[in-house]
């Protein structure tokens, strides 16, 4: 298996402009999560979804930012109108629903909005 | 609701010398127990875990935990550190009154002297 393949690795943006995160889970992982990495705040929950649903997007910071799982092969993190402060490693991870399964994290993708 | 704290940001030790990193949980039920480890520009990636059963258990390179109930501790150690060792190592805990989300530390960074 490939594990969770994140696209683009690095991405260097203007404020203002859009900026499209993807991600591939795992096959047969039902839970897909989004976190977002800085050096102040750490590691944040942004959203997660179950079989393609989205569960929970209270750590979405404001309404710029948006999340799709078209189907359970796919997802993209969406920011429009980007800012410097969204300046982050986001990491996508995929998981098998239940009981003591962890997560398995792709390898991230550095944003940085100048 | 679960949390986890890590003590020590930091931790620098000797090529060589014993590592030691301390978890403490808070569950309201049987917790499941991850650690995770961040090697620079790369995600993070599973050490170890534990679910039931035996208490002490060991991951990958050479680490392992121990689950003691009674101090809410999931400590993890490996006996002599390698430069190799040198990353940012999370602590993770999920349960059952959450969906088995995942609830991190704020990470601990192992630095490893010559």
């Amino acid at each position: 298996d490939a594990g969770v393949i994140q696209s683009p690795r690095h991405e260097v943006t203007e404020m203002g402009q859009e900026v499209t995160l993807r991600c591939k889970p795992i096959s047969g992982h039902n839970s897909l999560f989004w976190y977002r990495q800085t050096m102040m705040r750490g590691l944040e929950l942004l959203i997660y979804f179950n079989n393609n649903v989205p569960i929970d997007d209270s750590g979405m910071p404001e309404d710029r930012f948006s999340a799709k799982m078209p189907n359970a092969s796919f997802s993209t993190l969406k920011i429009q109108p980007s800012e410097p402060r969204d300046s982050a490693v986001y990491f996508c991870a995929s998981r098998e629903t239940g009981a003591g399964y962890g997560y398995t994290f792709g390898s991230g993708t550095r944003l940085t909005v100048v | 609701a679960q949390s986890v704290t890590q003590l020590g940001s930091h931790v620098s030790v000797s090529e060589g010398a014993l590592v030691l990193l301390r978890c403490n949980y808070s569950s309201s039920v049987p917790p499941y127990l991850f650690w995770y480890v961040q090697y620079p520009n790369q995600g993070l990636q599973l050490l170890l875990k534990y679910t039931t059963g035996a208490t002490l258990v060991k991951g990958i390179n050479g680490f392992e935990a121990e689950f003691k109930k009674s101090e809410t501790s999931f400590h993890l150690t490996k006996p002599s550190a390698h430069m190799s060792d040198a990353a940012e190592y999370f602590c993770a805990v999920s349960d059952r009154t959450n969906d088995y989300k995942l609830s991190f530390g704020a990470g601990t960074t192992v630095t490893v002297r010559a």
